[in-house]
């Protein structure tokens, strides 16, 4: 079993809707929660960053985080065509040499049509 | 972008030869990361670096090597390319003192023929 499960679509929502992606692992000592776009032949993004449970907002998007139930979400609102890409989940442990040592869910292929 | 380039963006090889793909940052960070994307595993760690001569193992390090002789650099090796190694190399960096996050640079496809 993989440390971090993500379904990996496709999805496919009309312009406007909501979105909401969504990420399960099993690793306890996970503690950076990162979500990640990218498009097409191009290199991840960062998204969102998170370290705690709870909600983080920005924008359009808000990442929720469910360390007790070991549950990440990413929420689009009123999604554009722009944001049709790859979601990309991704986590880590907590210091020491576990900075920037990243573990990543397959990613969700989304495409948000007009 | 956080100042990275890899090189070659693309390339094509046989297979049993040694293929060498190259990060280059410019902003002087120590934190240095090869990961290699493939259809439904995401992206997986397979070197990492804190410094200059420091290296370490990841996820799926077999049949790779590395080297970091300069901050500005840090080289992945193919010792002797397999086709189960074509995929697309992502080089990332990140700034320890703001955490976990990990900045990618745009990535090199290799295709092992």
């Amino acid at each position: 079993q993989k440390e971090v499960e993500q379904d990996p679509g496709p999805l496919s929502v009309p312009e406007g809707a909501i979105v909401s992606l969504n990420c399960t692992y099993s690793n306890s000592a996970f503690q950076y929660f990162m979500w990640y776009r990218q498009y097409s032949r191009k290199g991840p993004e960062l998204l969102m960053y998170t370290y705690s449970s709870g909600n983080k907002e920005d924008g359009r998007f808000t990442a929720q985080v469910d360390k007790s139930s070991k549950y990440i979400s990413l929420f689009i609102r009123d999604s554009q065509p722009s944001d049709s890409a790859t979601y990309l989940c991704a986590m880590s442990a907590a210091g020491g040499t576990s900075y920037g040592k990243l573990t990543f869910g397959q990613g969700t292929i989304l495409t948000v049509h007009p | 972008d956080a100042g990275i380039t890899q090189s070659p963006r693309h390339k094509v090889t046989e297979t049993g030869t040694p293929v060498t793909l190259r990060c280059h940052q410019t902003e002087n960070h120590r934190y240095m990361y090869w990961y290699r994307q493939d259809p439904g595993h995401g992206l997986r760690l397979i070197h990492y670096s804190y410094g200059v001569k420091d290296t370490d193992k990841g996820e799926v390090s077999d049949g790779y090597s590395v080297s970091r002789s300069k901050t500005e650099d840090f080289l992945l090796t193919l010792e002797s390319a397999t086709s189960s190694q074509t995929s697309v190399y992502f080089c990332a960096i990140s700034y320890r003192d703001r955490g976990s996050e990990a900045f990618f640079g745009q990535g090199t496809r290799l295709t092992v023929v």
